[in-house]
């Protein structure tokens, strides 16, 4: 497909368990973001890659959450030891690289939900 | 103070209706503004662009005033389909905020 993918599209975790979110972006996008989803909000701002390069983790909520992109593509969040507020849409985001209006194609996200 | 914050509605409106969503912005320095579309259970959509001058595309007229900090989606001759949330978002540098999204239930 064209989009971007994530996966799992649904994911429950037992609380303490650790959980690994898969994001596919699309093909050339330099830019590649995460961002959480609470029920009833916008999405929040967790890490953002150019390429390879993790250049902002400024909103990673706890040392528990860790980001990567080794070959610039696939990129991989992991959640260590999962906790209940954890439960979220987990939304992975492309864009070609940044300039003036360019814009972000959002995956469909991960359901998390921990109990 | 969040970055960018909007009324999170709901907005309900008789089809055919005239309704306008405002969203105000924190940062000035802000590069890029755009309205998404976000519909139940599904990911954030590109409903439009937000240029300086306005813009417009069929029933969906973006403002933009930098001075006030202040972004407006106005649809006309709403229809059913329009119900959706709607994120009003604003790019500063690598980072691209959200609002809590504004949502709008369209009536028969």
């Amino acid at each position: 497909g064209a989009g971007v993918s994530q996966s799992p599209r649904y994911k429950v975790a037992k609380r303490g368990q650790d959980v690994a979110l898969r994001c596919d972006p699309i093909s050339g996008h330099v830019s590649l973001f995460w961002y959480q989803q609470a029920l009833g909000q916008g999405p929040e701002f967790l890490t953002y890659f150019q390429n390879e390069a993790q250049l902002d983790k400024s909103g990673l909520p706890s040392d528990r959450f860790f980001a990567e992109r080794p070959e610039g593509s696939v990129s991989t969040l992991k959640i260590q030891r999962t906790q209940q507020e954890d439960s979220a849409v987990y939304l992975c985001a492309s864009s070609l690289a940044l300039g003036a209006n360019t814009e972000a194609f959002f995956g469909q996200g991960t359901r998390l939900t921990v109990v | 103070r969040k970055e960018v914050e909007q009324d999170p509605g709901p907005f309900n409106v008789p089809e055919g209706a005239t309704v306008a969503f405002n969203c105000t912005y924190s940062n000035s320095a802000s590069q890029s503004f755009f309205w998404y579309r976000q519909d139940c259970r599904k990911e954030p959509k590109l409903l439009m662009s937000v240029y300086s001058s306005g813009n417009e595309d069929g029933r969906f007229t973006a403002q933009l005033n930098r001075a006030s900090q202040y972004i407006s989606l106005l649809i006309r001759d709403s229809k059913l389909s329009d119900s959706a949330t709607y994120l009003c978002v604003v790019r500063n540098f690598n980072k691209f905020y959200f609002g809590s999204g504004t949502k709008l239930n369209v009536k028969p």
